[in-house]
């Protein structure tokens, strides 16, 4: 079946620092997969997003590559912030599926 | 344009009452879903539905129920709570069925007792 791995957490860093998150999945064929946020209290929203191999999706400075040969989607960003402090869920649907498989989510604490 | 809403905010159940968890979005969505967050389990799929009058199990459906009647209400039926429910639930919906984007709620967190 389908699944996501993620890094375990918790990861704290100081501002400016660069964060990596490890993200790595089982799927047959080619699925979408996912990088989504939720900062503290709210919903999870939707990061970034690639749909075939060696798509880069990108938002708010963050960066993520659809890598076939390794499947990984790993999260990166360069320069963090203290707003940035939230939990980050990898994702993932496979072609033709209603769902999406999670990671278990990995807690990242920016501190000034 | 509220986007998805969900109620309660917060439910204190005893072992065995029953309740519904409403959820609701003003943006047309053909599909909606209802996810349980659970700590270092990430969230698991319940139920969904890819429009009104369609809807499927995913993950872990035992002890819950839906219905989708019309396309803005998808609730979420406890029939007879457990304290393994007690968790975030979380609604969510998506314009199409490539959930190329979900938008979600603020969750419920629901305690059984």
């Amino acid at each position: 079946g389908n699944s996501v791995t993620q890094m375990e957490g918790p990861v704290t860093l100081s501002e400016e620092a660069f964060l990596t998150i490890n993200c790595t999945y089982t799927a047959t064929g080619y699925p979408s997969l996912f990088w989504y946020v939720q900062y503290p209290g709210e919903g999870l929203q939707l990061l970034l997003k690639a749909t075939k191999a060696d798509d880069k999706g990108s938002n708010k400075g963050f960066e993520a590559t659809y890598r076939k040969e390794t499947t990984s989607f790993h999260l990166e960003k360069g320069s963090v912030q203290v707003s940035d402090s939230a939990v980050y869920f990898c994702a993932l649907r496979r072609a033709g599926d209603y769902k999406l498989s999670f990671g278990a989510g990995t807690t990242v604490t920016v501190r000034a | 344009n509220a986007g998805v809403t969900q109620t309660p905010k917060f439910q204190v159940l005893k072992t065995g009452q029953s309740m519904t968890l409403q959820c609701a979005q003003d943006m047309n969505h053909e599909y909606m879903s209802w996810y349980r967050q659970d700590p270092g389990m990430g969230l698991r799929l319940i139920h969904y539905s890819v429009g009104a009058g369609i809807t499927d199990q995913g993950e872990v459906p035992n002890g819950y129920n839906v219905s989708r009647s019309t396309t803005e209400d998808f609730p979420l039926r406890l029939l007879s709570a457990a304290p393994s429910q007690t968790s975030v639930y979380f609604c969510a919906s998506s314009p199409d069925r490539g959930l190329d984007e979900q938008y979600f709620g603020p969750g419920t967190r629901l305690t059984v007792t």
